[in-house]
């Protein structure tokens, strides 16, 4: 089965710690997202990539690095450097820009004490 | 910019009608709709491109109206199952999609 698979679906951490969230697609996609997810707040794009070994900052950076070595990978790390790091994690991909849909993966979410 | 998502919320009865509304104060490309129930990831419902084009679910219906950068997402004869929460997404130029904040949709029988 296609489709894009992201773990854990929970995850704990202490403050202070490093921590990287997996993302992995098996649709031969070449573009791939990530977003934060708050109560109230959508959608808020964190880093996005159009092809491997090449990344783009998004809205809200600050406090996180991704890299993009395979296509099919797009590993998240939320550093100790993000203030509000609890929340709800969304790694999507597309065939292109755009002009196309984008599929979601099932999300982690992230909880730091 | 965020587009601006109208209502924050809505509840209907089975079988009423309901709109969404998403406005944008940039020239837009495309406008995407997705639904995201509780706890899940967003579903892709439908996208509409400047020039007329629209690709998407068969039983989804909306509008794109680039010249006052607005889209509007029908939904007739409700089901309990299209509540949810639906984000509109805008892409102009060459910049990634920006979404909206929301609509919390709950349909009760």
């Amino acid at each position: 089965d296609g489709g894009i698979t992201q773990s854990p679906k929970y995850l704990f951490r202490k403050e202070g710690q490093n921590v990287t969230l997996s993302c992995e697609q098996n649709l031969n996609h070449d573009a791939m997202y990530w977003y934060r997810q708050d109560p109230g707040q959508g959608l808020r794009l964190i880093y996005y990539s159009q092809i491997v070994n090449d990344f783009q900052k998004g809205d809200i950076a600050e406090g996180y690095s991704v890299s993009r070595e395979k296509k099919e990978s797009f590993p998240l790390t939320v550093t100790s450097a993000q203030k509000n790091p609890t929340a709800f994690y969304l790694c999507a991909s597309s065939p292109g820009g755009i002009n196309y849909e984008q599929y979601f993966g099932p999300g982690t979410r992230l909880t730091v004490t | 910019q965020q587009p601006v998502q109208s209502p924050q919320a809505v509840i209907l009865r089975e079988g009423e009608d309901a709109v969404i509304n998403c406005s944008s104060s940039k020239a837009l490309y495309s406008v995407h709709w997705y639904r995201q129930k509780h706890g899940e990831a967003p579903v892709f419902l439908m996208i509409l491109l400047k020039g007329g084009e629209q690709k998407g679910h068969e039983k989804i219906s909306a509008s794109f109206n680039e010249k006052k950068q607005q889209s509007s997402l029908y939904l007739t004869a409700s089901q309990l199952s299209y509540s949810g929460t639906y984000f509109c997404g805008t892409g102009s130029g060459n910049t990634p999609l920006v979404f909206g904040k929301g609509t919390r949709l709950s349909v009760i029988a």
